[in-house]
């Protein structure tokens, strides 16, 4: 059974740092993994797909990896804003179901 | 709109009253899925449609859950004789297709049985 875990569960810096979100996930049977943004009162927003057969995927100040083997998949967030706080959640495809992880929550202190 | 659309935005029930939720999937999109995630907790997969295959329901929590999908469309998940550990948020998700597509998410429904 897949099982995926964020670490940490919650996350405080101070504006302009870089900073690493980590996802697990126990098996390597995977299609993709997303990684996602919820605010509060708000959907989903989709900020990287990241392919099985792939090792990263960048978007702007995002670089997201995946490796396959160790079941490990990290969001680089560089010079980090405000705006970004927010719950970050990563979900593994397997099997056509999203398997989610519980979430790392954000704050970037001004 | 271009995005998944979901209604209502907010619902406040009273207990043992059935409520329908809507979802709007992206136009063309063939994958329709519903997670639901409660105070607290992760995101809980509900249901999954692929086209004109059968649905997946191995999600749904119980049989007072059950959810349709009009013309390979509209959706709507009804839950009959709402119960308090029903309220959560209700997301509703679409994709291209299954597998190796990005899925897009609705604003979700948040549902509350008092």
């Amino acid at each position: 059974k897949q099982e995926v875990t964020q670490i940490p569960a919650a996350l405080s810096v101070p504006e302009g740092e870089n900073l690493v979100l980590n996802c697990s996930f126990t098996d390597s049977a995977i299609y993709n993994l997303q990684w996602f943004r919820q605010d509060p009162g708000k959907g989903l927003t989709s900020l990287l797909l990241i392919q099985s057969s792939q090792r990263e995927q960048t978007s702007g100040r995002l670089n997201a990896s995946l490796d396959k083997s160790s079941g490990r998949s990290t969001l680089y967030i560089a010079a980090s804003q405000p705006g970004d706080s927010a719950t970050y959640l990563c979900a593994v495809d397997s099997n056509y179901q999203l398997i989610w992880g519980a979430g790392t929550k954000l704050i970037i202190k001004p | 709109g271009a995005g998944v659309s979901q209604s209502p935005s907010n619902k406040v029930t009273e207990k043992g009253k059935d409520v329908e939720l809507r979802c709007d999937p992206i136009s063309g999109h063939t994958a329709l899925y519903w997670y639901r995630q409660s105070l607290g907790q992760g995101l809980e997969f509900l249901i999954y449609f692929q086209g004109n295959s059968a649905p997946d329901k191995s999600g749904l929590p119980s049989d007072r859950f059950s959810a349709e999908r009009t013309g390979g469309s509209v959706s709507t998940l009804t839950i009959q004789r709402t119960q308090q550990e029903d309220s959560a948020v209700y997301l509703c998700a679409s994709s291209p297709g299954h597998q190796n597509t990005e899925a897009f998410f609705g604003q979700g429904t948040r549902l509350t049985v008092v």
